[in-house]
Parts: structure tokens; sequence; C-alpha cells
């Protein structure tokens, strides 16, 4: 069966310090993959996704950035953070099943910029 | 793009009662439609979906239907316990080649009063 991994589960960070978030999908091949960001008590905002190694598309731009050095794993970076970088940050995964694809979502990482 | 709304953004039932929630989408074109549940800290699991070519989908006490002329679609739950209070959120997306980029709604916490 497919898992999906993140981690750290929770960081606090300072403001202008890097960032890197990372996702693994475990159980399947060629995966699209995404990067969501959940704001306290609202919706999911998608960043970025990727339908297969060095591929990026960007939803919102912003001071982050993603890559895909393997086909599972997909990393959520930044050079600086901002206050307004904190969140939960959610990683994704889908196949092609009839037609049109099913996301399932890891457990998250919690971000906090102080 | 696409739109989705989703109401009510609070609901609270008496164990044992029906929850209903509600959802619209603004693009026509729109052909998936995901439920989510998200329970505290935790990523969005999926607990039922739906294709435009069916009217309704049931699963145990779990039951969604969708009217694609007036474009909205709800969930259904019935009989409802403690343990269904948590977030949900509806999904609408685009059946597209490369990758399927989910539009959420905006949430609605269900609280299950025992």
């Amino acid at each position: 069966s497919q898992t999906i991994h993140q981690w750290p589960a929770t960081l606090v960070q300072p403001v202008g310090s890097p960032l890197s978030l990372e996702c693994t999908v475990e159980g399947t091949s060629n995966p699209n993959l995404y990067w969501y960001r959940q704001a306290a008590g609202r919706g999911l905002q998608l960043l970025f996704y990727s339908v297969g190694i060095g591929q990026i598309s960007s939803e919102v731009p912003q001071n982050l950035s993603a890559s895909r050095p393997q086909d599972r794993q997909f990393i959520l970076s930044s050079k600086k953070l901002l206050l307004s970088d904190s969140g939960f940050y959610l990683c994704a995964w889908s196949v092609l099943g009839l037609g049109v694809e099913t996301q399932y979502f890891g457990p998250g990482t919690r971000l906090l910029v102080l | 793009g696409e739109n989705v709304e989703q109401h009510p953004s609070t609901l609270s039932v008496q164990e044992g009662d029906s929850a209903v929630i509600k959802c619209t989408y603004s693009d026509s074109a729109s052909n998936y439609f995901p439920w989510y549940k998200q329970e505290l800290g935790k990523g969005p699991q999926l607990i039922i979906d739906i294709r435009s070519n069916v009217g309704e989908k049931k699963d145990q006490r779990i039951a969604v239907t969708l009217n694609k002329t007036a474009k909205h679609f709800s969930l259904h739950i019935t009989e409802t316990q403690p343990e269904d209070s948590a977030v949900y959120f509806c999904a609408a997306s685009i059946d597209q080649t490369g990758a399927n980029n989910l539009f959420f709604g905006t949430g609605t916490r269900l609280t299950v009063i025992p």
C-alpha cells in the first residue's frame, strides 16, 4: 500500500532563516506531488505541484520554492522565512485512476515563524 | 478559475442526528468532487468522492449527492457519532492531463454533541 511521509512534524524558525520541508511517498511510481499551505482555521491553498522529476509548477508567487530531485521526493524550501509563512504545510500525492486523480495527503508539518 | 463555496462554516448536531454540508462550484467543466475529513493536527483524509457521471454515492453512514445542473454537491452524515467531529472540506477539479488541481472549499467544523 502507499504511504506518504512528511518531516519534520513541527518546526519553529526565526524570521529570515532558511527552510527545508521534505515529503516522500512509498508504494507507487511516478506520482503527481503537491504542496499545500493551510493557514489557521482556513482552507487549503495549493502552492506547487509536480508531474515528474525536475518538473515544478507554481500556483502562488511568493518566497517559497519547490524541488523534486527524485521520483518520490518533494521538497519545499525558502531562503528567508517571513512571518506570513507560518502555517500548516501539507504534501499530497496522486496517481491516475479512472481518468481522474484522487489526492492523498500526508500528516503535515506545522511551521511557526517567530 | 474554479471557485468552490462551502456552507455552513460551523455545524453542531446532537449525537445520532444527521449532518449536511453543502458546496457549490462555478466551473461547469468540473467533474470530480472529493470530500476530506481533517482531525486536529492531522492531514486531510479522503472519506468519499463522486464523479460527474453519477448523482449519488453512499458508503455506510456517509453519502454524497451531486446536482450538475445547479452546480452543487452535498455531504450527508447519518447517525452522527462523537468521532465524526472534525473539519470537513469539499473540493472540485477538472480532469486534465498531467495534474489534477483540486479547488477546496473553506471547510466546515462539525461538532457532534454526545
